[in-house]
């Protein structure tokens, strides 16, 4: 299975500061036809995931362009231009190339 | 705007077979992949499953041997098994939308989750 470390673990953020969250993979995640199979998905307390990235960089409907990502091979970062309370929540990283899937271990933002 | 409910025992005993349904609303389940994904409490997110409205489907290795998934076009709904259960089992099971059809394979839509306690 490829493996999805993310860094930190719990980030402390405060409102209308930035914020990044990083994600490493176990092994590339650059397909043969060009994509790249890194998600981001955010779950708020008491809810389930909502996907806010997919294929590296691409934004989901609905996502504020505060929030992008970035990166290629097996590095991958996470970034809220301005963090604002609703952003709180438990962020994952997961890979789409393989099956099966798997996740990073989350991160927890929370406002300071 | 799709809708995805999961359905079923909130308890299931040791050594038994876990049955869900997940009802897909405001769209067909016809022409897309759908996964089931499970959380632990306190933990992270598992991948179980995808299963395309032809009923093909791909199972997580790790859970191959106890895992079966199947759709019901008529109804709109699939649904997962998994015999053979253990406490380890316990935790929310999520069904979702997946877009691996699109060439992204990302999940757009989810389920609100349905606690499922392994348990005598």
């Amino acid at each position: 299975d490829i493996v999805m470390t993310q860094s930190p673990l719990s980030l402390p953020v405060t409102p209308g500061e930035p914020a990044s969250i990083s994600c490493r993979s176990s092994q590339s995640l650059l397909h043969s036809n060009g994509n790249t199979y890194l998600d981001w998905y955010l779950q708020k307390p008491g809810k389930s995931p909502q996907v806010l990235i997919y294929l590296g960089s691409h934004r989901a409907s609905g996502v504020p362009d505060r929030i992008s990502g970035s990166g290629s091979g097996t590095d991958f970062t996470l970034k809220i231009s301005r963090v604002e309370a609703e952003d709180v929540g438990v962020y994952y990283c997961m890979q789409a190339l393989q099956n099966p899937r798997t996740f990073g271990q989350g991160t927890k933002v929370e406002i300071k | 705007q799709v809708q995805l409910q999961e359905s079923g025992p909130g308890l299931v005993k040791p050594s038994e077979t876990l049955s869900l349904t997940c009802s897909v609303s405001g769209g067909s389940i016809s022409s897309y992949y759908w996964s089931w994904i499970r959380q632990p409490a306190g933990k992270g997110l598992e991948f179980i499953g995808r299963i395309y409205s032809n009923g093909d489907a791909s199972y997580n290795p790790s859970l191959k041997s106890r895992v079966t998934m199947s759709v019901d076009m008529s109804k709109n709904q699939f649904s997962l098994k998994m015999t053979s259960v253990t406490a380890a089992d316990t935790a929310v099971y999520y069904c979702a939308r997946d877009q691996v059809g699109t060439g992204s394979k990302h999940f757009d839509y989810w389920g609100q989750g349905t606690l499922v306690t392994v348990s005598s």
